[in-house]
């Protein structure tokens, strides 16, 4: 199975700040990874989707990169309805596998 | 609009049964596949199984191939999964979610609210 982990596990940012989250992949899955949104009590919500394309209906300050087994979810200017759970997940081969998840505060 | 609405969750001793079941509207059913995820307390996403559009494939995360089942009624726009001899670890929120592709491979576009279940004597 394909290992994701994610970086850091928790952080606290301020409002307006840039915020970068790590997951690297166990083996290369070239650009088949996700990243969602998860708040308390609510089903994971879809941000990117294979690396670096925005969800409709997403805020353009979500951005992703990466291929390979190194990618990156970077929020330009934090707002307070971002703080969330993040998850990133790949679909390379089954079975789908997510990361561990980043709180971000 | 894309909604999916979990039922049938509850409380069950350990070795019991139990049928999901996740009825879709706002999209055409039949031409995606679909899957279900499962959430521990305080844990990641896990993904559990996924069937095609057609039904004609299914696919399952190890632990609960052969005791977990797929399956579609695309006439009634509905996901079940069965679940048998379950045990304490499979206590969770079950949500299901809309894949982006007709296929296996794809990405969890949309997802319902999830319903929970609790495994415990």
């Amino acid at each position: 199975d394909i290992q994701l982990t994610q970086s850091p596990s928790s952080l606290s940012a301020s409002v307006g700040d840039r915020v970068s989250i790590s997951c690297q992949a166990s083996q290369d899955i070239m650009i088949y990874l996700n990243w969602f949104q998860q708040k308390p009590g609510k089903a994971p919500k879809l941000l990117i989707y294979d690396s670096s394309n925005l969800e409709t209906g997403v805020s353009s300050r979500f951005r992703g990169s990466g291929s390979g087994t190194d990618f990156t979810l970077t929020i330009t200017s934090l707002q307070p309805e971002d703080i969330a759970t993040y998850y990133c997940q790949q679909y390379e081969s089954l079975p789908y596998t997510f990361g561990q998840g980043t709180k971000v505060e | 609009q894309v909604k999916l609405v979990e039922s049938g969750g509850g409380v069950v001793l350990p070795g019991s049964s139990l049928r999901l079941s996740c009825e879709v509207s706002g999209f055409r059913f039949g031409n995606f596949a679909t899957h279900w995820v499962r959430q521990a307390p305080g844990q990641a996403p896990e993904w559990l199984a996924v069937i095609s559009s057609n039904g004609y494939r299914q696919e399952y995360l190890d632990s609960v191939e052969g005791r977990f089942t797929i399956s579609r009624d695309n006439s009634r726009n509905t996901l079940f999964l069965q679940m048998n001899y379950l045990r304490p670890e499979d206590t969770a929120v079950y949500y299901c979610a809309k894949s982006n592709s007709f296929g296996v491979r794809g990405f969890f576009d949309y997802w319902g609210q999830g319903t929970r279940v609790t495994v415990s004597s």
